[in-house]
Formats: structure tokens, sequence, C-alpha cells
């Protein structure tokens, strides 16, 4: 299995410019999420998708940010305009939900991508 | 609001030094409490999941218990190679996991 695939892996560009980090979830998983990693904040969930539809984006910090599900291989989160606050690990994790929705299962294990490391100028 | 606290925030080991992180929470209905090991450059490592309290789960040097109110990892013996930082983190209801901020770990030689 090759695990959660992640790209670019590093990105630098300037403030204003339009970025798009991708991903591409463990195949067979039903969920997939958004982390930001930084050092005064720690992993923070950005937004989450089932079955390719988003569930809860409520970690999404601004109208700058966009993620999107097209198909259940591919996900993108994208930022425009970009700003220098924005430099961070953004990692992105997939899971396969077990048990009945509301129920007391729905135990699952999230893998995570080795992140795109973002460094806004 | 969920809250997840993890102490020490950096503990240094001589190799074979046993102990202990703790990873201590505040959620209301636990779906599940994770550790997660991350080296540097690279995105978190998943090692174990607990469910309910008394649960104990063991992985070669590494050992995770779980209370209603904290979670324990025990490090027996560490090798150097166990050096990072190891994440807790929680599942309630909302899904998404809620993180530590993370232990430090570094095992000398």
């Amino acid at each position: 299995d090759a695990g959660v695939i992640q790209s670019p892996r590093h990105e630098v560009t300037e403030m204003g410019q339009e970025v798009t980090l991708r991903c591409k979830p463990i195949s067979g998983h039903n969920s997939l999420f958004w982390y930001r990693q930084t050092m005064m904040r720690g992993l923070e969930l950005l937004i989450y998708f089932n079955n390719n539809v988003p569930i809860d984006d409520s970690g999404m910090p601004e109208d700058r940010f966009s993620a999107k599900m097209p198909n259940a291989s591919f996900s993108t989160l994208k930022i425009q305009p970009s700003e220098p606050r924005d430099s961070a690990v953004y990692f992105c994790a997939s899971s396969f939900r077990q048990g009945l929705a509301g129920g007391p299962g729905g135990q699952e294990t999230q893998y995570f991508g080795p992140g795109t490391r973002l460094l806004v100028l | 609001e969920d809250q997840v606290t993890q102490s020490p925030e950096a503990l240094r080991l001589q190799e074979g030094e046993s102990s202990s992180l703790n990873c201590s929470y505040t959620v209301s209905g636990l779906r599940g409490l994770f550790w997660y090991r991350q080296d540097p450059g690279k995105g978190p490592e998943f090692l174990f999941t607990l469910y309910s309290a008394g649960e104990e789960k063991e992985k070669e040097r590494l050992k995770a218990t779980l209370t209603k109110k904290e979670s324990f990892l025990h490090i027996t013996a560490p090798k150097p190679e166990d050096s990072a930082t190891y994440l807790c983190a929680v599942q309630t209801g909302r899904r998404a996991l809620t993180f530590g901020s993370g232990t430090r770990l570094q095992v000398q030689p």
C-alpha cells in the first residue's frame, strides 16, 4: 500500500499567489481530513470529507481557503490569495469509517501523509 | 470544548531508562484516544487506539493505557531510535481528531 500521497512536498510562493495542495487517500478509505501544523498551534483540523462530501469545515480559517474532493481518490486544498501567516505544514489524512452513523461504532484510524511544507514570502 | 494536554513538553532519557508520557483530556463522548509518533519532517505515524477505560495496548517497547481522564504511554528500556515527538489525540462524535501539543522525546546512547 502506497499510503496517503501528498504533493508537492515543499512549496515556496510569494504573498498574493494562489497555492494548490493535492492529496491522494489510501485506496478504499471513505473519509479524508486536511490538517495544518504550526509551532504555535500544533495540529489543527481544517476540513474533512466523508464519501467525497464536506462534513465539517469549521476549521477553515477564512474564505481564502477552499477544499474540494471531486472523487474518492483525489482532494485539493487551495489558498487564494496566500499570506505569510499561512506558512505551515499541511497534512492530509484518510480513514475508513466502520459502524453505523451516530452509533457506538464509527471507530476508525486516520493515516497521515508526509505533508506539504508551505512557505509564503 | 475538547481539550488535550500532554506532559512533559520534552523528555531526555538515557538508553534503557524507562519512563512514561502523560496525556490528560477533557471531552464529552470519547470515541477513541490515539497515540501517534512523529519524526522530523514526516507525518504522524499511527501507534495505538484505546477505546475504553482500563484498556491497554503494547507494541515492542511501548505500552499505552487509558483511564477516564488520562492516558499514559510507557516506554520500557528505550533506544535512540525511539527519539521522536509523541502525539496524543482524542476523537469524539465530531470525528476529527483533537491533538495535544506533543512530547518531544530524546533518547541518548
